[in-house]
């Protein structure tokens, strides 16, 4: 089975700060990974994901991430934050045998302050 | 295009009630998930429906349970509900049963049990 961690579960910025969230996963086969944002009282929305090919993954909202084999790591950046950035970010991984389920993280709490 | 509806967005239910949430997918998507969302255990997976069958499930007890339409539209139900159960339910569609096509999440149904 899959795992994912999230080393931090808030994560507080200033406006136009750069930022990483960072995103660890455990898997005995290859995986697709993926980076889900969640505003208050909604559900989620799919920021990027990593099928194969280049490990350096660009996704909506200035947002991209890199995947690290070695490390089993995919960490997701922006380079300048806005207030609007304000959520809660999960990163989320399943095996490529074709089973559709997916296994998250607990979430980092991402606060832009102005 | 219309995106992942959810209903109802809000119930309120007493122990030992039954529940059935809807969800119908975007126009197309023929696979339908079903997770579960809490403080505590995060966002854990029910269920995944694909062509009226029941193609997965995740480690709940029986008495959550689901079921698909040929429309691809989804229903769950939550039999003999407990204090626990009360949780964000997100339904989730895709193209297929696979991950790599990605899910387009619905805002979900916020179960409260009293």
């Amino acid at each position: 089975a899959q795992s994912v961690t999230q080393l931090d579960s808030q994560v507080p910025v200033f406006e136009e700060a750069p930022v990483e969230l960072r995103c660890n996963y455990s898997s005995s086969v290859s995986v697709y990974l993926f980076w889900y944002v969640q505003y208050p009282n909604q559900g989620l929305q799919l920021l990027l994901k990593y099928l194969s090919g280049s490990t350096l993954v660009k996704g909506i909202n200035g947002f991209e991430a890199e995947f690290n084999k070695s490390q089993t790591s995919f960490h997701l950046r922006k380079p300048s934050v806005h207030i609007s950035d304000t959520a809660e970010y999960f990163c989320a991984v399943s095996d490529q045998t074709g089973a559709n389920n997916l296994f998250f993280g607990t979430g980092t709490r991402l606060t832009v302050i102005p | 295009k219309a995106g992942v509806t959810q209903t109802p967005r809000y119930l309120i239910k007493t122990r030992g009630q039954q529940v059935t949430l809807s969800c119908s997918p975007i126009s197309g998507h023929r696979s339908v998930s079903w997770y579960q969302q809490t403080p505590g255990q995060g966002l854990q997976f029910l269920f995944e429906y694909f062509s009226e069958t029941q193609r997965n499930k995740g480690n709940f007890p029986g008495r959550f349970s689901g079921r698909q339409f040929s429309n691809s539209r989804s229903e769950m139900n939550v039999s003999t509900l407990e204090l626990g159960d009360s949780a964000l339910y997100l339904c989730a569609s895709s193209l297929a049963p696979d991950t790599h096509y990605g899910y387009t999440f619905g805002s979900g149904t916020r179960l409260t049990v009293v």
